[in-house]
């Protein structure tokens, strides 16, 4: 596709399950980054990518959250054992290179019950 | 520490008014600017970017904004407003690492009615 692809769209968890949130960067973005969004906040850096290399990961909350991006392309958001103040929209970004603007996917809205 | 705040989470005009969305920044280093939009369902968009070059930037759809370093302001303007502007708009400043790291405000929600 033309765009940043993010699935599922929703995500209903309960709470202690694991989840796993998907990207499909733009083909060729070297760069690849995950947000969260709670609501009425804006977005908050939780990991950046350079191809297959995780270069920042200083906005994870816990360690109940990994990403990985092995092949530098498709990235995956995996949180474990869910808790309810995970629930957000997490969104998945991806730019050519260092000094390109972003493009956002429409992001995975998770609520944890 | 970088930090953004927006006044107002709620903004409303009438269409064919000005829009005025505001942004003042916190940064210790020359800051990178940013403002993006985001229509509902759909992933934000990049309005218009601030990089130390000029100081009144433009951006798509006839949105500006200008830097004032020493008001620490970078406020959103749009001369008329359309019924197509009604979206959420966070100002964002580049983080200590640069490009590789946005800090966004809360956002603003703008509403235009007719």
């Amino acid at each position: 596709g033309a765009g940043v692809s993010q699935s599922p769209r929703y995500k209903v968890a309960k709470r202690g399950q694991d989840v796993a949130l998907r990207c499909d960067p733009i083909s060729g973005h070297v760069s690849l980054f995950w947000y969260q969004q709670a609501l009425g906040q804006g977005p908050e850096f939780l990991t950046y990518f350079q191809n297959e290399a995780q270069l920042d990961k200083s906005g994870l909350p816990s360690d109940r959250f990994f990403a990985e991006r092995p092949e530098g392309s498709v990235s995956t958001l995996k949180i474990q054992r869910t808790q309810k103040e995970d629930s957000a929209v997490y969104l998945c970004a991806s730019r050519p290179d260092s000094y390109e603007k972003l493009f956002f996917g429409s992001g995975t809205q998770l609520s944890v019950l | 520490a970088q930090s953004v705040t927006q006044l107002g989470s709620h903004v409303s005009v009438s269409e064919g008014a000005l829009v005025l969305l505001r942004c003042n920044y916190s940064s210790s280093v020359p800051p990178y600017l940013f403002w993006y939009v985001q229509y509902p369902n759909q992933g934000l968009q990049l309005l218009l970017k601030y990089t130390s070059a000029a100081t009144l930037v433009k951006g798509i759809n006839d949105f500006e904004a200008e830097f004032k370093k020493s008001e620490t302001s970078f406020h959103l303007t749009k001369p008329s407003a359309h019924m197509s502007d009604a979206a959420e708009y966070f100002c964002a400043v580049s983080g200590s690492g640069g490009y590789n790291k946005l800090i966004f405000g809360a956002g603003t929600r703008l509403a235009v009615h007719p």
